[in-house]
């Protein structure tokens, strides 16, 4: 059965300090792993995602996430961080492969709080 | 903008009631998503929807259903509500039956019971 734990449900940061949130992942089959953002009282917007392409998966306003089999991990960075990115980051499975229709299994979520 | 709609945007109903959110996919997808996001269970996938049949079904309750009409339009129903059905309902879409490509995600409904 495929799960994903975001290891810190809060995490804060100065303005223009980098950013770090923690993604493990445990899937049977060949994964596609997304991170997910949320502003306060909107809907989810994708930032990036991992289709088994490159490991190194780019996505928008400057976020990266790597993919790390050997520790099934998807860590989301930033060098540094914006008042902006002020929101909840949610990391997201979806099995590729195998009968569990591939739907998406949503992290519980990691608050990010940016200080000026 | 993801071009996903959903009305109404806040709903306040009493226990026992019955309501119906409303969601309009992206131009072109054929796939509608229903997730409730609450405080307890985080975000939880209901039901799929392609191209006007089920496709998969998630932790979604017997009191709930759903349907995708001819134009694409979605409906979810909530009858016999309870207090712990208060939370976020997000309707999503994308363009083909598979849900691991990406999902656009509507502003959602708030739903109340008192």
């Amino acid at each position: 059965a495929q799960s994903v734990t975001q290891l810190d449900s809060h995490v804060s940061v100065s303005e223009g300090t980098p950013v770090l949130l923690r993604c493990n992942y445990s899937s049977s089959y060949s994964p596609s792993l997304f991170w997910y953002v949320q502003h306060p009282n909107k809907g989810l917007q994708l930032l990036l995602k991992y289709t088994s392409a490159a490991t190194l998966v780019k996505g928008i306003n400057g976020f990266e996430a790597e993919f790390k089999k050997s520790e099934t991990s998807f860590h989301l960075t930033k060098p540094s961080a914006h008042m902006s990115d002020a929101a909840e980051y949610f990391c997201v499975v979806s099995d590729r492969d195998g009968g569990s229709q591939g739907n998406l299994i949503f992290g519980k979520g990691t608050k990010l709080s940016v200080k000026p | 903008d993801s071009g996903v709609t959903q009305t109404p945007k806040h709903l306040i109903t009493a226990t026992g009631q019955r309501v119906t959110l409303r969601c309009s996919p992206r131009s072109g997808d054929l796939s509608v998503y229903w997730y409730q996001q609450s405080l307890d269970q985080g975000l939880q996938f209901l039901i799929q929807y392609y191209n006007g049949e089920e496709r998969a079904k998630g932790n979604i309750l017997e009191r709930f259903s759903a349907q995708q009409f001819p134009d694409l339009h979605s409906e979810l129903n909530l009858s016999s509500l309870e207090l712990g059905d208060s939370a976020l309902y997000f309707c999503a879409s994308s363009p083909t039956g598979t849900p691991y490509n990406e999902q656009f995600f509507g502003p959602g409904t708030r739903l109340t019971v008192l």
